[in-house]
């Protein structure tokens, strides 16, 4: 199994760039999350995807941030423009019906860096 | 809600010794609880994790936990630390369907 695959794994950027991390989660998963690490705040859940569908977004910090999954194996997470407070690791994770003892599994992480 | 809490920020030490890493937890029931390890630069890397019978978890690289439900605690425990264990060490509870991360703790070996 290849894992969950994230893309780019490094990007800098300058500031009103847009911004487009990719994901490609475990085959057969249906949930698939986005959460942002940062020094300050940690790791946060942005926004989940169960089926394709967004579940929860509550914590996309604004509107420059949006989110989408066309199909079970690809998932986008878009910031524009971006902004230099936006720098952060990025993750993008996957699991079945999360809970019952499940994992989530996390890929590798898009380091962003917004000049 | 429910939250985990990592009281130790940084914890450094020696190769050999032994290993508590402290994680408390809020839940009303029993909680599915887990433990990652991120090495710098890296992704998220599933330790051990416990979501009912044994109290006690078995995990790779020779870590283990215990669910101790009268002090809400899913302490992370080594009893042999070796150098490529430094890294940062996050406890997770599930809550609806996502987990929910504590704040973490670096640890740090010296040799």
């Amino acid at each position: 199994d290849a894992g969950v695959i994230q893309s780019p794994r490094h990007e800098v950027t300058e500031m009103g760039q847009e911004v487009t991390l990719r994901c490609k989660p475990i085959s057969g998963h249906d949930y698939l999350f986005w959460y942002r690490q940062t020094m300050m705040r940690g790791l946060e859940l942005l926004i989940y995807f169960n089926n394709n569908v967004p579940i929860d977004d509550s914590g996309m910090p604004e509107d420059r941030f949006s989110a989408k999954m066309p199909n079970a194996s690809f998932s986008t997470l878009k910031i524009q423009p971006s902004e230099p407070r936006d720098s952060a690791v990025y993750f993008c994770a996957s699991s079945p019906p999360p809970g019952k003892g499940n994992t989530i599994y996390f890929g590798e992480g898009s380091w962003l860096t917004v000049v | 809600a429910q939250s985990v809490t990592q009281p130790d920020i940084h914890i450094t030490v020696s190769e050999g010794a032994s290993l508590e890493l402290r994680c408390n937890y809020s839940y009303g029931a029993t909680p599915y609880l887990f433990w990652y390890v991120q090495s710098p630069g890296q992704g998220l890397q599933l330790l051990l994790k416990y979501f009912s019978g044994d109290t006690l978890v078995q995990g790779i690289k020779g870590f283990e936990a215990e669910f101790k439900r009268s002090q809400s605690s899913f302490n992370l425990r080594k009893p042999s630390v070796h150098w490529s264990d430094a890294a940062e060490y996050f406890c997770a509870v599930y809550n609806t369907d996502k987990l929910i991360f504590g704040t973490g703790t670096r640890l740090q070996v010296f040799p």
